[in-house]
């Protein structure tokens, strides 16, 4: 079965530093990767994903993320953050043709202005 | 447009109770499931279904029921309560997950277990 781990459990930043979350995964197939956020008191809302092609995605609100194969990885990324993005961040796979999106234990990302 | 629709909101049980948390979505979506999100664990899935009639277990499914009679909903149902099930569930849909497709969750029932 597949598996996510976020490793920085909690991250503090000033407003406009750059960010970098972690993601790795095990699979060893096709898969599917997503980073979903969940601001205060909201739902969670898909942030960006990828699943084939340019292994730079773009997402909403500057954030992109990078697939490198090699590393099991799709760390998410931001050059200058603001604090509206104060939130918990939750990377995700889904092996291709499975119904299962497994979900790491999140990230979350405090911003002081 | 509603989306996904939980309810209730808020709840709490004691021990041994039984209870039923309703999902519905409006957007002819194929798949549904649902998710505990408890601190420092993330989201787990608990049980999902891939259309009317098809159900299937997740990583979490103990002591949870779940039924898919209609497209729109997929309600979870708790046969007997334990404090263990604290937790904040999370429906969520997408016209068919295996893909690219992204999930769409509703708003979260936070449920408390005395």
């Amino acid at each position: 079965a597949q598996s996510v781990s976020q490793h920085n459990h909690h991250v503090i930043l000033s407003e406009a530093a750059s960010l970098e979350l972690g993601c790795n995964y095990s699979y060893g197939g096709t898969v599917n990767l997503f980073w979903y956020v969940q601001y205060p008191g909201q739902h969670l809302q898909l942030l960006l994903k990828y699943f084939s092609g340019d292994p730079l995605v773009k997402g909403i609100k500057g954030f992109e993320a990078e697939f490198i194969k090699s590393k099991f990885s799709f760390n998410l990324r931001k050059p200058s953050v603001q604090w509206s993005d104060t939130a918990e961040y939750f990377c995700a796979v889904n092996p291709f043709g499975n119904e299962k999106l497994t979900f790491g234990t999140g990230t979350r990302l405090t911003i002081i202005p | 447009n509603a989306g996904v629709t939980q309810t209730p909101k808020f709840q709490v049980l004691k021990t041994g109770q039984s209870m039923t948390l309703q999902c519905a979505q409006d957007m002819n979506h194929e798949y549904m499931s649902w998710y505990r999100q408890d601190p420092g664990m993330g989201l787990r899935l608990i049980h999902y279904s891939v259309g009317a009639g098809i159900t299937d277990q997740g990583e979490v499914p103990n002591g949870y029921n779940v039924s898919r009679s209609t497209t729109e909903d997929f309600p979870l149902r708790l046969l007997s309560a334990a404090p263990s099930q604290t937790s904040v569930y999370f429906c969520a849909s997408s016209p068919r997950q295996g893909t690219n497709e992204k999930l769409f969750f509703g708003s979260g029932t936070q449920l408390s277990v005395l």
